[in-house]
């Protein structure tokens, strides 16, 4: 059983370039949750994705971010113009969840995001 | 944001025992007690979460304090690539889903 795959795994943009982000949760997994990780810092959330439902974007900046998760495919991540300030590791992570269980969550490697 | 506080830091030989303590004076009722931890250039891992009871699994033992103010996590026998930083984080069961992660605590092992 394969687990959370995130692609691609270091990316190098430059500053105005759009970066997209792409993470396969877990087969079974119908939700999503973004991370990320600035240099020397803590992992913060972001946004919180059902299939074609945004639940929790309270941690996405209010410009330039965007999530999605659709019915078909993975779920994507997409920074537009980006700046020096995005360079970052972005983490994706799955979990089942049926009813008020709360599961763990299986996180990806990580996508590195360089922004020169 | 986070309601736990972790050591910044903690050192330990290879196959002694490792405990991690946590402090979450204002944990509610309904909250779980979760540890992850995240090894260098790698995504958090799961490794343990309780409630009330102590818990065991395969990575390690969690164990709670009677009034759950703290807890700690235990390592058995720490082994090098144990070395990670550690987050203790508290989880409202029908809350948030989401994760606050706090600073942790970065373990070393010594050889």
């Amino acid at each position: 059983n394969a687990g959370v795959m995130q692609n691609p795994r270091h990316l190098v943009r430059r500053r105005g370039q759009e970066a997209r982000l792409r993470c396969s949760p877990m087969k079974g997994h119908s939700h999503v949750y973004w991370y990320r990780q600035l240099p020397e810092e803590g992992l913060k959330f972001m946004v919180y994705l059902q299939k074609e439902n945004i639940i929790d974007e309270s941690g996405m900046p209010k410009e330039r971010f965007s999530a999605e998760f659709p019915k078909e495919g993975p779920s994507i991540l997409r920074i537009q113009q980006v700046v020096r300030g995005d360079s970052a590791a972005y983490f994706c992570a799955s979990s089942p969840r049926l009813g008020l269980a709360i599961y763990e969550q299986y996180f990806g490697p990580g996508t590195r995001l360089t922004v020169t | 944001d986070a309601k736990t506080t972790q050591p910044n830091s903690m050192e330990s030989n290879e196959e002694e025992p490792v405990h991690l303590p946590c402090n979450h004076s204002t944990i509610s009722g309904t909250d779980y007690i979760h540890w992850y931890r995240q090894l260098p250039s790698q995504g958090p891992e799961y490794v343990i979460h309780g409630l009330t009871s102590n818990v065991n699994n395969r990575m390690a033992s969690l164990a709670i304090a009677e009034d759950r103010k703290s807890s700690t996590l235990i390592l058995h026998r720490a082994t090098l690539r144990d070395a990670a930083v550690y987050y203790c984080i508290l989880r409202d069961q029908g809350g948030s889903e989401k994760l606050v992660f706090g600073k942790g605590t970065k373990l070393t092992v010594n050889p």
